[in-house]
Formats: structure tokens, sequence, C-alpha cells
């Protein structure tokens, strides 16, 4: 089952706006990753946050994580339009038994216009 | 970073016919999962693979249907048997590499007529 809301399910803003995408999970997590999905190719990595971290940056990426609301967000600043792309949030569980096994959110629809 | 090929990177087949999807990676690992994503969807975990036992299914996927196969710690094959228009999705493996960070292939897009 799918253990994250992300919201909103689209976006679409102008070149050099910033895009700001949530993640709500429900489970607790050991960690949590951000990825990037070009015209239903395979998953870019982006970045990943552990349970103990609260905010970590990757270039013009931003990711910060509440564990005591579960959720996350991620940032990008000065968007350009290569950025256009979906993008999931993936949580690996937190029970012993899920041996790396990732869930994802129902991802959110990055446009970003020239 | 792992580094992730699979074969072929899509498929047009009819049904009833089975395909083989094969997934290799440029270093050992020990965790491939195969993934699973249906038009306009997310992902969704199908089983993971284990080097020299059976594969691990989720729950609504079963064996028969989808086979897996983990010869060694580099290489690992899903086959979706009997198909239907239903199994038309693009089909991903992944590797779980070092500290938590899990890499995708580039997708086997897979159309069933």
């Amino acid at each position: 089952s799918q253990q994250g809301e992300e919201d909103p399910q689209a976006l679409s803003i102008q070149e050099g706006e910033n895009a700001t995408m949530n993640c709500s999970y429900k489970t607790s997590i050991n960690n949590l990753q951000w990825y990037r999905q070009n015209s239903g190719r395979g998953l870019v990595h982006l970045i990943l946050i552990r349970s103990n971290e609260r905010e970590k940056h990757s270039g013009r990426l931003r990711v910060t994580l509440d564990t005591s609301k579960k959720s996350s967000s991620l940032l990008i600043t000065a968007s350009r339009a290569a950025d256009t792309a979906s993008y999931f949030c993936a949580t690996d569980g937190f029970r012993e038994n899920q041996g790396g096994k990732l869930i994802f959110g129902q991802g959110t629809e990055l446009s970003v216009k020239p | 970073s792992a580094v992730i090929s699979q074969k072929p990177s899509r498929d047009i087949c009819q049904r009833g016919t089975s395909l083989t999807i094969q997934c290799q990676v440029d270093s050992q690992v020990t965790m491939m999962f195969w993934y699973r994503q249906q038009p306009g969807q997310s992902l969704t975990l199908i089983a993971t693979a284990n080097q020299g036992s059976e594969a691990t299914y989720e729950s609504g996927f079963v064996i028969d249907k989808f086979p897996i196969s983990r010869p060694n710690l580099t290489f690992s094959t899903l086959t979706v048997s009997n198909m239907s228009p239903e199994d038309s999705s693009i089909y991903l493996c992944s590797v779980a590499a070092y500290q938590d960070t899990q890499y995708f292939g580039p997708g086997t897009r897979l159309t069933v007529l």
C-alpha cells in the first residue's frame, strides 16, 4: 500500500520561481528519499535524509524532515525548464523486516515554463 | 553510485505471451528489487530478488505471474507471464547501495495489446 501522500499533485510555475513539494507518510522511518522522473523514464536519486536530520541541501535542492508530523518537503530554488518532471518521495519503513524496501508517495508533477 | 542497465528498454507484446526483463548492475549488491509503475501512477514494489533463494513477493504479486531469477550479485531477471493489457506498465529494477541510497534502472516500458 502507498505510504505517502504528496501535495500538490501538480504544480506549474515560471522559470526562476521556487517550487515546494510536500510529502506525508504514516509509519516511523529510518530515512526518506526524493526522486525525479522525466517523462516516464527511470528514477534519478536526488537526496536522502535520515530520521535524525531536519534539513539537508544539495545544490538548488533543500529538503526538510519533520518526524513529529511525519512530513517532508522538497524545495527547488530558482527553477529551470529542465526541472520539469515528476517528483516522488519514498520511505523505507522502520520495521526490521522491511529490508530496504521503499514505499512511494503519489508524486508531484512539476511544470516549469520558460 | 551504482550504474544499472535494463533490457529491453521497451516492448510491445501480444496478450498471452511472456516477456523477460533483464537488470544488470555494475557492482555487486546485496539487495535488488523490482517495481511496477502503472500508467499515471506511482511505483509499487513487486518483489525483492534474493541471491541464492526464491524472491520475496509483496501482497498482490505471485511467483507464477512474475517469476524472478537472481543468479548472482550483479544480475536479475523479471518475467511477466501470460500477459494481459492490464500488465502494461513501466517495470524498474533498483538496488540498495551504500548508506541506504537506492538507485533505479532506466525502466522497461511494456505495452500489451
